[in-house]
């Protein structure tokens, strides 16, 4: 069926390594994706954003890239940090159904001192 | 910075009775929406609301479930009669424009016993 899913439930690195994590989608209307971060008991936190026209993009030490392609996408984490352990969600948006995020079920981020 | 609030932060409730659950959005902010999310499930979409009126709703969002704007800041969810499997943590968010960012608030916690 039509989803948006992570390729791993849990991720392990080390401080200072840096991280990547992957995402795949399968619906072609996708056009827009958020990362975004949930701590334990909180709501997600938006990391950042990109619309299919580009293939990169970057913020305060992360990176999302987008290929279209083959309908993935990963965000980069460098230089890791422990307050980066979280849960990490992808989520995309259709150009045909303008509301709802689609949201895939979330990697677990644990960096290790 | 602006957030998006909720109250309240948990909510325990018996099953048949009903819930209101509360939600201030950012300000300047047009589109607002709520989410749920079941314990270690990924983020599902309930419903948006914009102009007064909803916009888009999932399957889920059925008859016992009812959003309102009954002033100018607050935006509320209500389930009719309550039922176990609608134990979830219930976000809240909101956007300034129609597929931009959604910022989310921090949750509330269903328990229906």
């Amino acid at each position: 069926g039509e989803s948006v899913g992570l390729h791993l439930p849990t991720l392990s690195v080390q401080e200072g390594d840096n991280s990547i994590i992957n995402c795949a989608y399968s619906n072609s209307a996708s056009d827009y994706f958020i990362w975004y971060k949930q701590e334990s008991g909180k709501g997600p936190q938006f990391i950042i954003d990109i619309r299919s026209n580009m293939d990169k993009r970057q913020g305060q030490r992360v990176t999302v890239l987008l290929n279209k392609t083959v309908k993935h996408l990963s965000l980069q984490i460098a230089a890791t940090q422990p307050g980066d352990s979280a849960v990490y969600f992808c989520a995309e948006n259709r150009w045909n159904s303008g509301y709802a995020l689609n949201f895939g079920k979330g990697t677990s981020l644990l960096v290790t001192p | 910075e602006p957030e998006v609030t909720q109250t309240p932060s948990h909510q325990v409730t018996q099953m048949g009775q009903e819930v209101i659950l509360r939600c201030v959005p950012i300000s300047n902010h047009l589109y607002f929406y709520w989410y749920r999310q079941i314990l270690g499930q990924k983020v599902e979409f309930l419903v948006s609301f914009y102009n007064n009126e909803i916009s888009e709703k999932s399957e889920i969002f059925d008859d016992q479930f009812s959003v309102e704007r009954p002033d100018g800041s607050n935006f509320t969810l209500k389930i009719r009669s309550t039922k176990l499997e609608d134990s979830a943590m219930y976000f809240c968010a909101s956007s300034e424009k129609v597929r931009e960012t959604q910022y989310f608030g921090p949750g509330t916690r269903l328990l229906v016993l």
